[in-house]
């Protein structure tokens, strides 16, 4: 089943300890993506990748890292977590097209977490 | 830059009426514009990809049009019935260099009244 995993689904955690929430595609796309949702603000990107070893900053990139060392996979990294991080994230992927737009996105379950 | 809104944020309606959700975006240099569904505390489902050539897609009771010039996307849902009920994102897909990003809506939360 072609799908987007994303673990955990649920963290609740303490401002300062270094997290990671990892994310797994296997439909062998180029494109993936990290957003937040915060309520009254929508989906706002994080970080993307093009592909492998290709990652770039999005609107919020603030307090995050992220790595793209295999195609499946892109862990978005929080290294000094802190209680503005509380939010619900999403990781998504998508094929991109020789002209470098991009087809339907797909997205993983979400991950909420919770930074006191 | 982008922006994209969707009104109204709220919206309920008698179960078996049609229905028209509305969406519009700032910047009409788009590759895309995507309809997405959320039921709560789940992720995202794609329901409907328009591209920028297109004028609409349909998919069962869905049907979605794109209007690049006047930077307008409604999505329309037939019979609606309760499992209709959830919050509906709209995302653009702009034209940048590097970044195919998606830009959200706020969305619009769907209850239909059984």
């Amino acid at each position: 089943e072609a799908q987007v995993t994303q673990n955990p689904r649920y963290l609740i955690t303490v401002t300062g300890k270094k997290l990671t929430v990892t994310c797994s595609q296997n439909m062998n796309h180029e494109y993936m993506s990290w957003y937040r949702q915060d309520p009254g603000l929508g989906l706002r990107q994080i970080y993307y990748s093009m592909n492998v070893e290709v990652t770039d900053k999005g609107d919020v990139p603030e307090g995050y890292k992220v790595s793209r060392k295999e195609k499946r996979n892109f862990p978005l990294i929080l290294e000094s977590p802190s209680p503005n991080q509380t939010s619900l994230y999403f990781c998504a992927s998508s094929l991109l097209s020789p002209g470098g737009s991009s087809y339907e996105q797909y997205f993983g379950p979400g991950t909420r977490l919770t930074v006191t | 830059k982008q922006e994209v809104t969707q009104i109204p944020a709220a919206l309920s309606v008698p179960e078996g009426e049609n229905l028209v959700l509305n969406c519009s975006f700032t910047d009409s240099a788009i590759y895309n514009l995507q309809w997405f569904r959320q039921d709560p505390g789940k992720g995202l489902t794609s329901l409907l990809l328009i591209q920028s050539s297109q004028r609409e897609q349909t998919s069962g009771r869905l049907n979605a049009s794109l209007d690049k010039s006047s930077g307008r996307s409604t999505l329309y849902i037939a019979a609606s019935q309760p499992g209709d009920s959830a919050t509906y994102l709209c995302a653009v897909q702009s034209r940048g260099f590097g970044n195919e990003k998606l830009t959200f809506g706020t969305g619009t939360r769907l209850t239909i009244i059984p």
